[in-house]
């Protein structure tokens, strides 16, 4: 079993849909959760961090982490074309710099 | 956050050859860490660069395939040596932030091929 599993996609939505996005790990040690967006032929960008379970909100994006059951989720509100890339979930232990990523799922947004 | 350039963005290679990759920040970093990302896997991490000490690589990783420079706090260098195809892969370097959780940016990659 993997460290993290993510579904790969592709997921495809139409524009304005409420598009959700998941992981799941195995190891309990996992304290810190980010979401990373990637366009095609760019890096990834850091869109959320979170440390604790509960929900964070940052405009038209919400993080959920569960940490007794091992399941993190990314909710895109209000979806826009521009919203299209792949993302990744990744985590890390307390103290470590160490980051275990998601394969990504590659999300499209139709107009 | 800071602004991380990678040179060069992409290229095409022969095998058995050498490639040098380099990283640029715009600002000076304690920790830079080079990845690997393949076609349909995750991010991998290759090493860790810390100015002034040798590269901690990770398993599977060693350092006569990727030999890693970190000459000043604002730069380092990694080379995939000896290039066979399995080597073909986007390689990203990333820096620690100074936020509360040390979170990690990345530059744009570089997209290698190997013939």
């Amino acid at each position: 079993q993997k460290e993290v599993e993510q579904d790969p996609g592709p997921l495809s939505v139409p524009e304005g849909a409420i598009v959700s996005l998941n992981c799941t790990y195995s190891n309990s040690a996992f304290q810190y959760f980010m979401w990373y967006r990637q366009y095609s032929r760019k890096g990834p960008e850091l869109l959320m961090y979170t440390y604790s379970s509960g929900n964070k909100e940052d405009g038209r994006f919400t993080a959920q982490v569960d940490k007794s059951s091992k399941y993190i989720s990314l909710f895109i509100r209000d979806s826009q074309p521009s919203d299209s890339a792949t993302y990744l979930c990744a985590m890390k232990q307390a103290g470590s710099y160490q980051l275990t990523f998601g394969k990504g799922t590659k999300l499209s947004v139709i107009p | 956050s800071a602004v991380i350039s990678q040179k060069p963005s992409r290229d095409i290679c022969q095998r058995g050859t050498s490639l040098t990759i380099q990283c640029q920040v715009d600002s000076q970093v304690t920790m830079m860490f080079w990845y690997r990302q393949q076609p349909g896997q995750s991010l991998t991490l290759i090493a860790t660069a810390n100015q002034g000490s040798e590269a901690t690589y990770e398993s599977g990783f060693v350092i006569d395939k990727f030999p890693i420079s970190r000459p000043n706090l604002t730069f380092s260098t990694l080379t995939v040596s000896n290039m066979s195809p399995e080597d073909s892969s986007i390689y990203l370097c990333s820096v620690e932030g100074t936020g509360s959780y040390n979170e990690q940016f990345f530059g744009p990659g570089t997209r290698l091929t190997v013939l």
